[in-house]
């Protein structure tokens, strides 16, 4: 049975960096054609792809937001950390991770990140 | 950068046929995923590959895609349909979506 569970802080300031964790289990992220990736949904609005880390460690990032972020894996604790810098309001949202071979077939079930002074 | 476009909005009578398209350019060239998004919950893949139905997905919903258009297509809708839908390619290993489609069952 394949689970993932996001965690990290509900609230951070701006200007602070974001650090997520992704935690999953029924699957191994040393196997080959394994991926993780991380998505984000602000409020109402549509789901946005941030990062993907692969079984032989290549990264792949989000054009738009490639200079903020930062993704690494610890397959031996079977997680996937994602760190943003310098939040903004604009960054509030709901961060999802999820597992893919094809398609992103298995999800998290979020966490939301609010960004406030 | 690739580009998907959905409709905002599409209605369907209950226990009609719906259909949810997603443009791009020569989108028929690469596979297409889909997802089901219900109200505070995690996206749910519904269709990938094109035309494939993951395990536990109903039969009525499959997929199609050729030319600059691929399509969902959502059988005998029930309200239980009702969601958002995202379609979903990968393009230079980034992860591409739509903007969603609302669906409502009337």
């Amino acid at each position: 049975q394949v689970t993932l569970r996001e965690s990290g802080p509900a609230l951070v300031k701006p200007t602070q960096t974001l650090t997520l964790t992704c935690t999953f289990s029924g699957f191994s992220l040393s196997t080959s054609g394994m991926c993780v990736s991380w998505i984000r949904q602000p409020p109402g609005k549509a789901l946005e792809w941030l990062a993907r880390i692969d079984w032989d460690d290549d990264k792949y990032y989000s054009t738009s937001l490639k200079t903020r972020l930062t993704i690494s894996k610890d397959t031996s604790k079977n997680q996937v950390v994602l760190t943003m810098t310098n939040m903004d309001p604009v960054d509030t949202a709901t961060y999802y991770c999820a597992r893919s071979i094809a398609a992103l077939d298995y999800w998290g079930q979020g966490t939301l990140v609010t960004v406030s002074s | 950068s690739y580009e998907l476009t959905q409709p905002l909005s599409v209605s369907v009578a209950l226990g009609q046929t719906a259909r949810i398209t997603c443009g791009g350019n020569n989108i028929g060239s690469k596979n297409v995923h889909w997802y089901q998004q219900k109200p505070g919950q995690a996206p749910v893949l519904v269709i990938y590959r094109d035309s494939n139905r993951p395990s536990g997905i109903p039969e009525r919903f499959s997929g199609s895609n050729s030319g600059n258009t691929a399509t969902l297509t959502i059988s005998r809708a029930q309200a239980g349909d009702e969601a958002d839908y995202y379609c979903q390619v990968w393009d230079s290993s980034n992860v591409v979506f739509g903007g969603g489609t609302k669906l409502t069952v009337l």
